[in-house]
């Protein structure tokens, strides 16, 4: 069985602040763990993951994420917002290929 | 990189008729096809496991009789909302597997009127 629990439906930040989203997984097995970002009426766009091998990831967009097996947690994190990370953002685990999503984030991005 | 394809990328059909949605994976062969369905601020969830040359695997809760699953090749996954209700009316994403990772395709949103 596998899940995930994302700290926090709602993160609003201020254009060029750090950006953290919580993310923290339940698996039986070891997990593949993935951020994804949905724009509006879009589809998902992958911006990490993790598959056992570097435990901080760096993805697309400056954006990069620690995988902390002790703590269960995979937070996602961009040292310097920009206005057009404003998205829903996604984690999920997955397991041969069948994915298990958090309830996501949306981030607001202020001028 | 690899890439799934939906079609179509959006449709709008009255209530009671059927709606097919096809799911391709463009230059990888994939045994295993999934079904999301995301209602709208909500997140995805998983409808259904979808095998090429075998019977999908349903989660619970979702109607097999209702969503109809056909992967009859290794490329293509359709499904197929049959008597379709307004209730229906969500954003239905497919992903592909491929040895090495999993892709998703770009979501098909249905509106049932």
């Amino acid at each position: 069985a596998q899940s995930v629990t994302q700290l926090g439906s709602h993160v609003s930040v201020s254009e060029g602040a750090l950006v953290l989203l919580r993310c923290n997984y339940s698996s039986s097995v070891p997990p593949y763990l993935f951020w994804y970002v949905q724009y509006p009426n879009q589809g998902l766009q992958l911006l990490l993951k993790y598959t056992s091998a570097a435990t901080l990831v760096k993805g697309i967009n400056g954006f990069e994420a620690e995988f902390k097996k002790s703590e269960t947690s995979f937070h996602l994190t961009k040292p310097s917002a920009h206005m057009s990370d404003a998205a829903e953002y996604f984690c999920a685990v997955s397991h041969a290929g069948k994915s298990t999503f958090g309830d996501g984030t949306t981030l607001t991005v202020k001028p | 990189g690899a890439v799934v394809s939906q079609h179509p990328s959006w449709v709008i059909c009255k209530s009671g008729t059927s709606v097919k949605i096809e799911c391709r994976s463009l230059d990888f062969q994939a045994t295993t096809m999934f079904w999301y369905r995301q209602f709208p601020k909500q997140s995805l969830m998983l409808m259904a496991t979808s095998n090429e040359g075998s019977k999908a695997t349903y989660e619970q809760g979702v109607e097999k009789d209702k969503f109809l699953i056909n992967h009859a090749s290794l490329t293509l996954s359709t499904l197929t909302v049959t008597s379709a209700h307004p209730e229906d009316s969500s954003f239905y994403i497919c992903s592909a597997r491929s040895p090495q990772e999993q892709y998703f395709g770009p979501g098909t949103r249905l509106t049932v009127t």
